[in-house]
């Protein structure tokens, strides 16, 4: 069965400076997708990045990048200049490519705040 | 751009009581997804449509039902409500065969079993 681990509950940035957020995963599947989404206060899940696993270019969206190695089983977000909106849960979730259902499998959570 | 629906926002049960849940897909959207996430955790896959047809079941309960209709809005039915079942519910949509099949969420429903 196929698993996702945040080991970070809580993370902490300056305002405007840089922000890694860690997610590892274990899968036997040779072909997947994997995903960032942000749950702020307001509880709604926000889709922030994708990347398919295939691809060995990170996926970049404005000041979020990923780092994606994918021999490590390693996922990890990076938020550049950090803004106060973007204070929220992250999760990280994995996809078997060929699952039927499609069903996301998520990590833990990362709670990030931000200081002004 | 239209999201994912959901209805009731809100709703508050007594223990043993029935709920029903409604989804409306992004339009042109074929396949629906139903997840839950209790206070401090991570959302748990429920059941999952596709045209139609159940395509996965995850750890949903038997007391639980879900169909998905032929404009493929979906329902979640729950009955003989716990009061464990009190958590947040999404649904979210996808398009098969497109970019990752990206699950897009609804808002969620936050439902109260006292």
């Amino acid at each position: 069965a196929q698993t996702v681990t945040q080991s970070q509950p809580e993370m902490s940035v300056q305002e405007a400076e840089t922000v890694t957020l860690s997610c590892t995963y274990d899968t036997s599947e040779s072909d997947y997708y994997l995903f960032w989404y942000k749950q702020p206060p307001s509880r709604q899940m926000i889709l922030v990045i994708r990347q398919e696993a295939y691809k060995q270019q990170n996926a970049t969206e404005n000041r979020f990048s990923v780092n994606f190695q994918k021999a490590a089983k390693s996922f990890s977000l990076k938020i550049s200049d950090s803004q106060l909106g973007d204070a929220a849960m992250y999760f990280c979730a994995y996809r078997g490519r060929y699952n039927q259902g499609g069903k996301l499998i998520f990590g833990q959570g990362t709670e990030l705040s931000v200081k002004p | 751009a239209a999201g994912v629906i959901q209805s009731p926002r809100h709703l508050i049960k007594e223990k043993r009581e029935t709920a029903t849940l409604k989804c409306y897909p992004i339009p042109r959207h074929d396949t629906v997804y139903w997840y839950q996430q209790g206070p401090g955790q991570d959302p748990q896959f429920l059941i999952s449509f596709y045209e139609k047809m159940q395509s996965d079941k995850g750890s949903i309960p038997d007391r639980f039902s879900a169909q998905q209709f032929s404009d493929y809005h979906s329902e979640l039915n729950m009955s003989s409500l716990e009061l464990g079942d009190s958590a947040l519910y999404f649904c979210a949509s996808s398009l098969a065969g497109t970019f990752q099949e990206t699950q897009y969420f609804g808002p969620g429903t936050r439902l109260l079993v006292l």
